[in-house]
This record gives structure tokens, C-alpha cells and sequence, in this order.
């Protein structure tokens, strides 16, 4: 298993402003995930952060919203650019553990972070 | 693509009784996990359960089963002897050992009543 840190756990933030999450894996990972989920909502994927390399995206996200930064195997950050009333959401972000071949099976999730823009 | 499918939004049981929560999942691999995930309130994912597709034996953990049917592409998750801390949205998610990607279901808010 992993134990995921993630911070702040919750912030109200002004619209136009920018806000980064942090989150810290206890032990190295190959792959970290970064979710948004509007309350009472399933999890959407924003992209998935890779050591070394640029994130990828999915479809309806763009870096220049959610720029993400890798810089080693246990940590990563997703800045809200330039937020507005619609990005009220809950953030969170996931790994699967180990690395590699040996990675585990099922995804670890940080506590996620409740963001309210104002 | 694959896609996951809770068709229960809200379910609710009395406590120490049992309730199953319904999931179905399409797809054309053979190979693949299946998980159920917890949410309470504190917004924390909590992993239930997992299943590996090439294993028939039902996976158990303490008061938690799943019913995997897998030519019916089902799992349903049984909760025995329920308590008041299980009240909670409880999501079905599927991922290949190849993808890193999870997919997840719409998710079921299970309420226990005393």
C-alpha cells in the first residue's frame, strides 16, 4: 500500500488567482494521477503526471489550465491557472504504486483537496 | 472503450442487515481488475475490494464479497452485517494491466439507517 499526502485540504480562492496542490507519496511511484470531482460526482482524469516528461492530458484539459510538475518519483504538484466559479471542484491525486513491472495493482488516493473560487 | 455502470444512485440498508450494490462494466479485454472504492464524507478514496479477472473465486475481505460474473460483465459488492461507518458513496472501477488509467462508475451513496 502508499500512503498519499496531500495539501491544502481545502482553500477559497479569488477568481483570476492560481492555486497549487502538493501531493507526496511515501514511497517512489511510477505513476500519478491527477482527478476532479464535482461533489455527489464520479472521478474525472485531468492527466496523468510522468517523472522525467511533460503530463498527459486528457481530452477537455490543457496545460496552460492545469500545469502539472513531475520533479521525482514521489511528488507532484497541479496548479488551477487563472480560476473561476466553474473550477469549484475537489481535487485529488492517486498513484499506483512501485515501479516499473513491479507496479501494484490498485490506485492509493490522497485526501483531496476542496476548492471553492469566489 | 471501456465504461463502468452503477445503476443505483442511492441505496440504503438497516443496519446489521446485508445489501448488495450493483455494477456492470463493458469491455473487450480478457485480462483486467476490478475494484470497489469507498468515499465517505472525509472525501477520502478508500480501496473496498479488488478482483483480478483471471481468478473465478470470488474475492472476500471480512464483511465485504463481490458476485463476479464475468461473461455477464457483472460485480456487485456485498456488505454483511452493515454498520453505521459504511455510509459512504461507494464507487466500481475497472483497469487493464496495461493501462494506468482507472475508469470509474457514476457511484451508489449507500445511507445506513440505525
Amino acid at each position: 500500500s502508499a500512503v498519499i499526502s496531500q495539501k491544502p485540504s481545502r482553500d477559497i480562492c479569488q477568481r483570476g488567482t492560481s492555486l497549487t496542490i502538493q501531493c507526496q507519496v511515501d514511497s517512489q511511484v511510477t505513476m500519478m494521477f491527477w482527478y476532479r470531482q464535482q461533489p455527489g460526482q464520479s472521478l474525472t482524469l485531468i492527466a496523468t503526471a510522468n517523472q522525467g516528461s511533460e503530463a498527459t492530458y486528457e481530452s477537455g484539459f490543457v496545460i496552460d489550465k492545469f500545469p502539472i510538475s513531475r520533479p521525482n518519483l514521489t511528488f507532484s504538484t497541479l496548479t488551477v491557472s487563472n480560476m473561476s466559479p466553474e473550477d469549484s471542484s475537489i481535487y485529488l491525486c492517486s498513484a499506483l504504486t512501485g515501479l516499473g513491472p513491479k507496479k501494484g495493482t490498485e490506485a492509493f488516493f490522497g485526501q483531496g483537496t476542496r476548492l471553492t473560487v469566489v | 472503450a471501456q465504461t463502468v455502470t452503477q445503476s443505483q444512485p442511492e441505496m440504503s440498508v438497516q443496519e446489521a442487515e446485508t445489501v448488495t450494490l450493483s455494477c456492470t462494466y463493458d469491455t473487450s479485454e480478457s485480462d483486467y481488475y476490478l475494484f470497489w472504492y469507498k468515499q465517505p464524507p472525509s472525501r477520502q478514496m478508500i480501496l473496498v475490494i479488488r478482483q483480478e479477472a483471471y481468478k473465478q473465486q470470488n474475492a472476500t475481505e471480512n464483511r465485504f464479497s463481490v458476485n463476479f460474473q464475468k461473461a455477464a460483465k457483472s460485480f456487485s459488492l456485498k456488505i454483511s452485517d452493515s454498520q453505521l461507518g459504511d455510509a459512504a458513496m461507494y464507487f466500481c472501477a475497472y483497469r487493464t494491466p496495461f493501462s494506468q488509467k482507472v475508469t470509474f462508475g457514476t457511484g451508489t451513496k449507500l445511507q445506513v439507517i440505525p
